[in-house]
């Protein structure tokens, strides 16, 4: 079966650097995605690893390490529009899945002044 | 910039009606898939589909859904019989390559909210 952990909620100051947590357990694991969510709207791409490392996008940073099932996402420098659900994703090709993607239930972020 | 468009965005019904959920993808996008979030919850994936068949299906879709691509545009999520725990937003989201491929992206729509009373 597939597990995706992830904190519920996060608080940040304005300007600071945070890192949301996630780890997981699947398996043919096929890849680990950060989306953007805010209130209402739809989920937005942010980063894809599939291989063990740091990708960096702007103030996005994603770290992905297999054999530990795990993957952190890193907001530099934030600003108040980053206050949104971030989820983590696993895409698997466990039993000829195509590789849909399985979420976690998001960490909330609240950015304040 | 291409995008995924779904309507309507609000639906309300009574319990035991149907309702049908539209989905128009991006048009070169081969893959089209529905996903789910009750209120407060993680999103969920409901249906694969490609090549006018579906492609993977989790336990939540069951015999009281079904999908359809009607023409060359549309996606169509049709729910029979709906229940109060139906109650959910629903998102259409499509890819040129299963699972958004190198890129890893899915886009999707703005999503549908359906109230069932």
């Amino acid at each position: 079966g597939q597990n995706i952990d992830q904190p519920t909620e996060m608080t940040a100051t304005e300007g600071a650097i945070v890192q949301i947590n996630c780890t997981y357990q699947t398996s043919g694991f096929n890849g680990l995605f950060w989306y953007q969510q805010h209130a209402g709207e739809a989920p937005t791409f942010l980063s894809y690893n599939v291989l063990d490392g740091l990708e960096e996008k702007g103030r996005f940073s994603s770290f992905l390490s297999r054999s530990k099932g795990y993957s952190y996402l890193l907001l530099k420098e934030l600003q108040m529009k980053d206050s949104a659900s971030y989820l983590c994703a696993v895409r698997s090709n466990y039993g000829g899945s195509q590789g849909n993607l399985i979420f976690g239930k998001g960490t909330k972020l609240s950015v304040k002044p | 910039e291409p995008e995924v468009t779904q309507t309507p965005s609000h639906q309300v019904t009574q319990m035991g009606q149907e309702v049908i959920l539209r989905c128009v993808p991006i048009s070169n996008h081969l893959y089209f898939y529905w996903y789910r979030q009750i209120l407060g919850q993680k999103v969920e994936f409901l249906v694969s589909f490609y090549n006018n068949e579906i492609s993977e299906k989790s336990e939540i879709f069951d015999d009281q859904f079904s999908v359809e691509r009607p023409d060359g545009s549309n996606f169509t999520l049709k729910i029979r019989s709906t229940k109060l725990e139906d109650s959910a937003m629903y998102f259409c989201a499509s890819t040129r390559e299963a699972g958004g491929g190198n890129t890893g992206e899915l886009f999707f729509g703005e999503g549908s909210r359906l109230t069932v009373l």
